[in-house]
């Protein structure tokens, strides 16, 4: 069946510093990867999505990149501040639609002032 | 926030009962997805509904159920409770093959 596996499980760093979050998927079919953001009690937010006829796109700090051949997505977060501290899902739509979402497990961010 | 809200915000129940969560979509969507994310986990595909049907099922019993409305609020019904149905239920609202946009969860406990 469709999966989405998420590395790493938890990823600590410094203030300033940049986060890589990377995730790979199993549909060939999927062509829609978004981003949520889900803070300790709260609903997942989304942050930032992209679908398979683009390779890259950016949103000021934050940047996704997909790589449809390997099959695989990253997340890229710069000059990282203490409230971008949450855990970040990646997920991957199912059958070529994009409603019906595979989620990886999530990534803990902790970022340390 | 999101125009997605859910009710009630928390429930508990005992094995064997039944339980209604209920979802109202942002104004303008038409599809309702509903995902269970247990403990420490991605939220996990229920179903989905678009303009009153189901539209897509994940790896679910069968007495998960669910509705949807003509003003595409939706409803999850879930038959017989057991303990591993504790969690927190998500509803997303889209519009077609939009963006999905969250409600802010029932967490359900089952003793």
């Amino acid at each position: 069946g469709e999966n989405v596996e998420q590395h790493p499980s938890t990823l600590s760093v410094q203030e300033g510093d940049s986060a890589v979050i990377k995730c790979t998927y199993s549909d060939s079919a999927s062509n829609y990867f978004p981003w949520y953001k889900q803070e300790l009690g709260k609903r997942p937010q989304l942050i930032i999505d992209i679908r398979s006829n683009v390779g890259e796109k950016k949103d000021q700090r934050i940047a996704v990149t997909l790589n449809k051949t390997a099959k695989h997505f990253s997340l890229h977060i710069t000059e990282t501040q203490p409230e971008d501290s949450a855990v970040y899902f990646c997920a991957a739509s199912m059958g070529g639609g994009s409603e019906k979402l595979v989620f990886g497990k999530g990534t803990k961010l902790t970022v340390n002032p | 926030e999101t125009g997605v809200t859910q009710s009630p915000t928390h429930l508990i129940k005992t094995r064997g009962q039944q339980v209604t969560l209920r979802c109202s979509s942002q104004s303008g969507h038409n599809t309702v997805s509903w995902y269970q994310q247990a403990l420490g986990q991605g939220p996990q595909f229920i179903f989905q509904y678009y303009r009153e049907e189901e539209n897509g099922r994940g790896n679910f019993p069968p007495r998960f159920s669910g509705l949807q409305f003509p003003n595409y609020s939706s409803e999850l019904n879930v038959n017989a409770l057991e303990l591993d149905d504790s969690a927190l239920y998500l509803c997303a609202s889209s519009l077609e093959a939009g963006e999905q946009f969250f409600g802010p969860g029932t967490r359900l406990t089952v003793l």
